[in-house]
């Protein structure tokens, strides 16, 4: 079946540090890959949509010059959480599409910010 | 507002019985939904999948049921197995593909 990873799965870093997290697609070609976010005990919140070749589409309320996003190939997109804050801490969580219907997810990246 | 609603936090349900989870949702122009499971700390598992054209779509121990005018739709899991116990959390595609979740139902199928 379609795999989507992500690394690092988890990671620690300190208050005004940025990280980079990565989202691969590995057995098939992606255009446009997701990122979410999830708070504990909540749902998984839409952040943006990243587009293979053009700029990051971001939900309502999402910093773009927070959150950067780049999609520099079919299947790599990668979230750079610029200068975070322990209110960054949260679990993020990529997904591709691959054809109609159905969209695969990454296993997830724990970030925790001190 | 929430476009896509899990009312139900948490279903219990014995083991070999029939696990029935729903899922309401305002927007008729979605044009699919997906069923995924989850455990904390990891990523979604996709289940199934159904159109909006369709009414039912089948998979396995997994059957999804759509009722497009009472903007309703149900994931059945038949039997239920203690392995199944999980978060689950139905999704609505919107324009360009972003997903839509509903707020979860925690499953536990107890033996």
């Amino acid at each position: 079946g379609a795999v989507v990873s992500q690394h690092p799965s988890w990671v620690i870093c300190k208050s005004g540090t940025s990280v980079k997290i990565e989202c691969r697609s590995l057995d098939f070609q992606a255009t446009t890959m997701f990122w979410y976010r999830q708070f504990p005990k909540q749902s998984l919140m839409l952040m943006a949509t990243s587009n293979e070749g053009s700029k990051a589409t971001y939900e309502q309320g999402v910093e773009k010059d927070k959150f950067l996003i780049n999609h520099a190939s079919l299947t790599l997109s990668t979230l750079t959480v610029t200068s975070a804050h322990p209110e960054d801490s949260s679990f993020y969580i990529c997904s591709a599409n691959r054809g109609q219907e159905t969209q695969y997810f990454g296993p997830g990246t724990r970030l925790l910010v001190l | 507002d929430q476009q896509v609603k899990q009312n139900s936090p948490s279903l219990s349900v014995q083991e070999g019985r029939i696990s029935i989870l729903n899922c309401d949702y305002t927007n008729s122009m979605f044009d699919y939904f997906l069923w995924y499971k989850k455990y904390p700390a990891e990523g979604p598992t996709f289940l199934i999948s159904i159109s909006s054209i369709k009414d039912k779509n089948e998979d396995g121990r997994f059957t999804v049921f759509l009722n497009k005018s009472a903007k309703h739709l149900s994931l059945h899991i038949v039997p239920s197995q203690p392995g199944d116990s999980a978060v689950y959390f139905c999704a609505a595609s919107a324009a360009g593909g972003k997903l839509i979740f509903g707020q979860g139902t925690e499953l536990s199928v107890k033996p």
